[in-house]
């Protein structure tokens, strides 16, 4: 019973290229969160994913960020025209449907450096 | 202004002391959460609370609803034991959590 899985675990991009980050979220959950950790700062939101559906990106960066999550496949963070600002750790996490408190989990991240 | 605050923000201990990290909210939730993170590692969910208090092995972590307050504690320290912990809590509308930004702990052999 595989976690949820992020890959890849460090990208490193060059100034303007595009960064895909993927999560595949644990069996049986349905909804996936993307959080941006700068260094020396805290986990921030930046969005909530159900299949197909956005349904609260209020932390995404207006422009040259995106989120999807198919109904097949994991979820793709994507990052156009990439920024030395944008280097950061990117963590996914998967829950069961809402309602619940339980089986929040977190992947184990993706270190984006961007040179 | 942070809706969660930890302190301290960073602490040395010797291997054997009890440790407390201490995490203050502002914002009503129904749920608060202890993660670690070890350096360049992902992160784990120690516990969630709502209320009381919960024990696994040398962890414990206690909530009080009233004050807005949650401790982990750490028994018997280990080296091992060496990481970040930080402090989330869900709030009951919508699906996102408020993080503090984490208590560096060093345990010192």
């Amino acid at each position: 019973n595989a976690g949820v899985m992020q890959n890849p675990r460090h990208l490193v991009r060059r100034r303007g290229q595009e960064a895909r980050l993927r999560c595949s979220p644990m069996k049986g959950h349905s909804h996936v969160y993307w959080y941006r950790q700068l260094p020396e700062e805290g986990l921030k939101f930046m969005v909530y994913l159900q299949k197909e559906n956005i349904i609260d990106e209020s932390g995404m960066p207006k422009e040259r960020f995106s989120a999807e999550f198919p109904k097949e496949g994991p979820s793709i963070l994507r990052i156009q025209q990439v920024v030395r600002g944008d280097s950061a750790a990117y963590f996914c996490a998967s829950s069961p449907p809402v309602g619940t408190n339980y089986g929040y989990t977190f992947g184990s991240g993706t270190r984006l450096t961007v040179v | 202004k942070n809706e969660v605050e930890q302190s301290p923000q960073n602490l040395t201990a010797q291997e054997g002391e009890f440790i407390t990290i201490n995490c203050s909210y502002s914002v009503g939730i129904s749920a608060l959460h202890w993660l670690q993170q070890h350096p360049g590692g992902g992160i784990v969910s120690l516990f969630m609370l709502s209320s009381g208090k919960k024990k696994h092995g040398r962890l414990i972590a206690t909530i009080n609803i009233q004050e807005k307050h949650s401790s982990l504690h750490i028994t018997a320290s280990h080296p091992r034991d060496s990481a970040v912990y930080i402090c989330a809590v869900k709030v009951p509308t919508g699906n996102q959590f408020y993080f503090g930004t984490g208590t560096s702990l060093t345990v010192i052999p």
